[in-house]
């Protein structure tokens, strides 16, 4: 079993729907981020969490260090979001070295 | 200010050869990690530098080093190459670890080996 686990791998919006992006992880974690990477390969770096809630435009992004699971919203989503978004932790036993989910590749149609 | 810099962005090898890959971090930061990123493995950590000390390594063979200078850039070198090691090879810098700070990427080297 991976240690980070993402769902759903593939999703398919319309524009202006709500998304939400989970990623659970099995590993003690100091912090968990999450990335965003177009076609092309460029990464860009949404949210560093280690608790609570964090909100970045139309983006919130949560955590339940208890539950060992965090998630990623997009709200009034907009073709433009069209990415693969991925999930990645900070695994306190491994020397807070970055394990990352399988991504979450996400097309907001029109 | 600038981002973190990359180069080369294309590279294409032939097995057996050995390559070298370079990254510039943002100015101020520390922390330079490196990531392979394949369709069948994903994105996986290769190692992570500090202060030019290597603070981390993930799980790969020992064709695979680094090393980073005194002003925090960083390069990677692969040695007798693969057909496996074809790769975007992404790079990222932080002002410390990711536990601490956030990560900033560079665009990648994407690596042919044929």
């Amino acid at each position: 079993k991976n240690e980070v686990e993402q769902s759903p791998q593939n999703l398919t919006a319309q524009e202006g729907e709500f998304i939400t992006i989970n990623c659970s992880y099995s590993v003690g974690i100091s912090a968990l981020h999450w990335l965003q990477q177009h076609p092309g390969g460029g990464i860009v770096s949404l949210f560093m969490l280690s608790s609570g809630k964090k909100k970045h435009g139309r983006l919130i992004a949560t955590i339940n260090i208890q539950e060992k699971h965090s998630s990623l919203h997009i709200t009034a989503s907009h073709p433009r979001d069209s990415a693969v978004y991925i999930c990645a932790v900070c695994n306190n036993n491994a020397g807070n070295m970055l394990t990352f989910g399988g991504g979450t590749r996400l097309m907001v149609k029109p | 200010k600038a981002g973190v810099t990359q180069t080369p962005r294309y590279l294409i090898k032939t097995r057996g050869q050995q390559v070298t890959l370079s990254c510039s971090p943002i100015s101020g930061h520390r922390s330079v990690s490196w990531y392979q990123q394949t369709p069948g493995q994903g994105l996986q950590f290769l190692f992570e530098y500090f202060s030019e000390t290597q603070r981390n390594k993930g799980n790969f063979p020992g064709r695979f080093s680094g090393r980073q200078f005194s002003n925090s850039r960083s390069e990677m070198n692969v040695s007798t190459l693969e057909l496996g090691d074809s790769a975007l090879y992404l790079c990222a810098s932080s002002l410390d670890q990711g536990s601490k700070s956030a990560y900033t990427f560079g665009s990648g080297t994407r690596l042919t080996v044929v």
